[in-house]
């Protein structure tokens, strides 16, 4: 398996505009995490799915993001309008739950700077 | 979730053993202990994780006080490739709640590895 894939890696944009980012899970795993990391607050959860539906979403900073999963192996975060202070590295991850086993597979992350 | 204290830093030799620690006084009886790591520019992977028992896998050992509160993340020889930052995190996996799944990233251990 290739593993959580993200896309961009890197994405540089000014203040304003829209950015998507994206992630594909591994296959058959049922469980979708959105993080954010910065130096100022480590890694946070902004989002996690269960089969597609949205679990908690208590993370999200505010309105300007939004995260969809319209199947299992696809999923979007969307912020717009950007501001310079969401520039992190964002990360997504996948995990099947199987017994207590849970581990987290985290993708390489996509590098947001907004300018 | 429970919360866990790590030292910010330490230091170790290649080809020596490491010894992580991790306090979690306030755990809780249905709280599992697991450890991620995050290398330098990759998203965090799982190391290891266990419940009350120790805990052996490929890449490392996990011991457990026996009041459960505190454990140690063992590598039992480090090489350069281990150095990263290390993540102590309990997560509770106990009743039927089943959204609790994901993860709530402290500060943790930033391992250095010398020559």
């Amino acid at each position: 398996d290739a593993g959580v894939i993200q896309s961009p890696r890197h994405e540089v944009t000014e203040m304003g505009q829209e950015v998507t980012l994206r992630c594909k899970p591994i296959s058959g795993h049922d469980y979708l995490f959105w993080y954010r990391q910065t130096m100022m607050r480590g890694l946070e959860l902004l989002i996690y799915f269960n089969n597609n539906v949205p679990i908690d979403d208590s993370g999200m900073p505010e309105d300007r993001f939004s995260a969809k999963m319209p199947n299992a192996s696809f999923s979007t975060l969307k912020i717009q309008p950007s501001e310079p202070r969401d520039s992190a590295v964002y990360f997504c991850a996948s995990s099947l739950i199987q017994g207590r086993r849970n581990e987290q597979y985290f993708g390489p992350g996509t590098r947001l700077t907004v300018t | 979730d429970a919360k866990t204290t790590q030292p910010n830093s330490m230091e170790s030799n290649e080809e020596e053993p490491v010894h992580l620690p991790c306090n979690h006084s306030t755990i809780s009886g249905t709280d599992y202990i697991h450890w991620y790591r995050q290398l330098p520019s990759q998203g965090p992977e799982y190391v290891i994780h266990g419940l009350t028992s120790n805990v052996n896998n490929r890449m490392a050992s996990l011991a457990i006080a026996e009041d459960r509160k505190s454990s140690t993340l063992i590598l039992h020889r480090a090489t350069l490739r281990d150095a990263a930052v290390y993540y102590c995190i309990l997560r509770d996996e106990g009743g039927r709640d089943t959204g609790r799944r994901a993860l709530t990233f402290g500060s943790g251990t930033r391992l250095q590895v010398q020559p």
